[in-house]
């Protein structure tokens, strides 16, 4: 079954620095891969999503992320981090199931930014 | 648009009473999901419905639970009798399509407590 793992719950960075923030999917087939954000007391908002085609996929808020068939990677990076970032990411795995379509959520990774 | 709506936002209960958290998709959003976040379990898919019908409900945790749609505009999730451990975040997601293909907007969640 699809899973996802977001190996690092909690990362520290300064504003203005770089983030990546890992993610790693297990699926066999070409799997659907998405970075959601949370921010506090919020729901989920869609940061990004990929399906297929070009393997850097630009998202909303400077974000971007790369994948990595090889190495079954989603990471997300941001160049310079704002301090409106701190906040809660999910990435995500989408793939077609018996029942229809399966949406498996990582455990997440929350982000401090320090000024 | 407004966005997902879910009331109440907040709920405190005590264990055995019945609990219902309600729902209002999109407008033309085919797709409404129920997910449950915990710390410990992370976002787990409950149910989803597809043009009011449920799809998959393999995700709903035992038979307390129950989830309807009566029509395109509303939905509830209902617990009875409520219990400790189902103490949670419990959010409502919907998607004008299949999932892969289309994004989940989510609502803003009902934290719920029973004590």
């Amino acid at each position: 079954a699809q899973s996802v793992t977001q190996p690092d719950i909690h990362i520290t960075v300064s504003e203005g620095a770089s983030l990546e923030l890992r993610c790693n999917y297990s699926y066999g087939a070409t799997p659907y891969l998405f970075w959601y954000v949370q921010s506090p007391g919020q729901g989920l908002q869609l940061l990004l999503k990929y399906f297929s085609g070009d393997t850097l996929v630009q998202g909303i808020k400077g974000f971007e992320a790369e994948f990595k068939r090889s190495q079954s990677s989603f990471n997300l990076r941001k160049p310079s981090v704002h301090w409106s970032d701190a906040a809660e990411y999910f990435c995500a795995v989408g793939a077609r199931s018996n029942s229809g379509y399966a949406l498996n959520f990582g455990k997440g990774t929350s982000l401090l930014v320090t000024p | 648009d407004a966005g997902v709506i879910q009331s109440p936002r907040h709920e405190v209960t005590e264990m055995g009473q019945e609990v219902t958290l309600r729902c209002k998709p999109i407008s033309g959003h085919d797709y409404l999901f129920w997910y449950r976040q915990t710390m410990m379990r992370g976002l787990e898919l409950l149910i989803y419905f597809n043009n009011n019908v449920p799809i998959d409900d393999s995700g709903m945790p035992e038979d307390r639970f129950s989830a309807k749609m009566p029509n395109a505009s509303f939905s509830t999730l209902k617990i009875q009798p409520s219990e400790p451990r189902d103490s949670a975040v419990y959010f409502c997601a919907s998607s004008p399509g299949p999932l892969v293909n289309n994004e989940q907007f989510f609502g803003p969640g009902t934290r719920l407590t029973v004590l």
